[in-house]
């Protein structure tokens, strides 16, 4: 099946810093979704990206597919911000064509004060 | 809008006894899916079902999970007899269609002892 890597794994930033996570996908895809999980576990959807740039506020993000990979870029760091954020792909090999979005294991972020 | 409803919050039981959790999804969304989440991990897929039918079962161990969604809205994830692995947070999703962009729901953390 199809592989999903995030990096870095841990990032630690100061109020006000800019970031940006990667995720690298193995195979071609039809479909990438970036989530925000909160430190109380609450999983949200922040873009739905299969190719090309999207911007919401402070955050955008850039996909390749081309070059299997995506990119959050996070402007003006804020401590709500912390959390884990997830890359998710659509594994082109599963199920033959039911799909299923694999999730990769997750930058955690934290924002100090 | 009303987002993805989950009960209960937070579930402790002790292994062999059994446990039910319950999700009503956004309304209209046709798709609805059951994640498992293990600490420190992405969430898994366990089972997705189109309107009331499953679309994909294969990643559910079926021989102590079992899911419904009876008039294709809400829907039930019960787990009898529990194992000490079976611990983690089980998420519900919903999309308007079938690995669109996906909507998530708070969890129920399940501690088993």
């Amino acid at each position: 099946g199809i592989q999903v890597e995030q990096s870095p794994p841990d990032l630690i930033l100061q109020e006000g810093a800019n970031s940006t996570l990667r995720c690298n996908f193995s195979d071609s895809v039809n479909n990438l979704q970036w989530f925000h999980q909160n430190p109380w576990g609450q999983l949200i959807n922040l873009f739905y990206i299969p190719s090309g740039t999207k911007q919401n506020g402070r955050l955008s993000a850039t996909t390749v597919a081309t070059e299997r990979y995506s990119l959050l870029y996070i402007s003006s760091s804020q401590t709500t911000d912390s959390g884990v954020y997830f890359c998710a792909v659509e594994d082109p090999y599963y199920g033959g064509s039911q799909g299923n979005l694999i999730f990769g294991k997750g930058t955690k972020l934290s924002v100090k004060p | 809008e009303a987002g993805v409803a989950q009960s209960p919050r937070y579930k402790i039981i002790e292994k062999r006894q059994s446990v039910a959790f319950w999700c009503n999804p956004i309304s209209g969304h046709a798709t609805l899916y059951w994640y498992q989440q293990i600490l420190g991990q992405g969430p898994k897929l366990l089972i997705q079902f189109q309107n009331n039918g499953v679309v994909d079962d294969s990643q559910l161990p079926k021989d102590r999970f079992s899911a419904e969604r009876l008039k294709g809205v809400d829907s039930t994830l019960k787990i009898q007899p529990a194992k000490l692995e079976d611990s983690a947070v089980y998420l519900c999703a919903s999309s308007s269609a079938q690995w669109e962009k996906l909507f998530f729901g708070s969890g129920t953390q399940l501690s088993v002892l």
